[in-house]
C-alpha cells in the first residue's frame, strides 16, 4: 500500500485566496483525521471522519475552514479566504477501525500564506 | 493548563545511552499514542497503549493508568533516533504534548 497520500506537498498563496488540501487515506481505513502543526501550538486535531461522516469538527478554527469526505478514498480541507496565520503544516492521517487505534500519517502539506 | 505534559523538552544523549521520555496527562483516556517526527517533518506512530507495556526493537513504551503517566524508553540510542517524540492521548478529545526533541550524538 502507498500509505496516506497528500497533495500538494507545498503551497504558497496570497492572503485572501482559496486553498484546497487533498488527502487519500489508506484503503480499508474507516477513520480519517486532519491535523495542523505550528511552532506556536504544536499538533492540533482539526476534524475527523468515520466512514466519510464528520464526527468531531470542534478543532476547526473558524468558518473559513471546511472539510469534506465525498467517498472513502478522498478528503479535502479547504480554507477560504486564507490568512497568514493559517501558515502551518497540515497532516492527514487514517486508522483502520477506531479513533483510538494506530494512525498512519501522510507526509503533510506545508502551507505558506503571504 | 496543558492536559498533556512531556519532559524533558530537549534531550541530548551520546550514542549508546539509555533514554527515557516522560508523559503525564490529566484527563481520562482510552488510549495513548507515542509519535515520532523526524527532521524532515514526517510523523510515524510508534505505539498505541491502553495498558501495560509494549516493545518494538529498541523502543519500549509503558503506561500507568492509575498514575496517568507514560514513558518511552530507547535502549542503545543511535543518531538515527534523533527526532521529536510526541505524546498524544485520546479521551473525549485528542490532546497532544508539545514534544521532546532528542538529539543523539555519535
Amino acid at each position: 500500500d502507498a500509505g496516506v497520500i497528500q497533495s500538494p506537498r507545498h503551497e504558497v498563496t496570497e492572503m485572501g485566496q482559496e486553498v484546497t488540501l487533498r488527502c487519500k487515506p489508506i484503503s480499508g481505513h474507516d477513520y480519517l483525521f486532519w491535523y495542523r502543526q505550528t511552532m506556536m501550538r504544536g499538533l492540533e486535531l482539526l476534524i475527523y471522519f468515520n466512514n466519510n461522516v464528520p464526527i468531531d469538527d470542534s478543532g476547526m478554527p473558524e468558518d473559513r475552514f471546511s472539510a469534506k469526505m465525498p467517498n472513502a478514498s478522498f478528503s479535502t480541507l479547504k480554507i477560504q479566504p486564507s490568512e497568514p496565520r493559517d501558515s502551518a503544516v497540515y497532516f492527514c492521517a487514517s486508522s483502520r477501525t477506531a479513533r483510538r487505534e494506530t494512525q498512519y500519517f501522510g507526509p503533510g502539506t506545508r502551507l505558506l500564506v503571504l | 493548563k496543558n492536559e498533556v505534559e512531556q519532559s524533558p523538552q530537549n534531550l541530548t544523549a551520546q550514542e549508546g545511552e539509555f533514554i527515557t521520555i516522560n508523559c503525564s496527562y490529566s484527563v481520562g483516556i482510552s488510549a495513548l499514542h507515542w509519535l515520532q517526527q523526524h527532521p524532515g517533518g514526517g510523523i510515524v506512530s510508534l505505539f498505541m497503549l491502553s495498558s501495560g507495556k509494549k516493545k518494538h526493537g529498541r523502543l519500549i513504551a509503558t503506561i500507568n493508568i492509575q498514575e496517568k503517566h507514560s514513558s518511552l524508553h530507547i535502549t542503545a540510542s543511535h543518531p538515527r533516533d534523533s527526532a521529536v517524540y510526541i505524546c498524544a492521548v485520546v479521551g473525549n478529545q485528542f490532546y497532544f504534548g508539545t514534544g521532546t526533541s532528542l538529539t543523539v550524538i555519535p
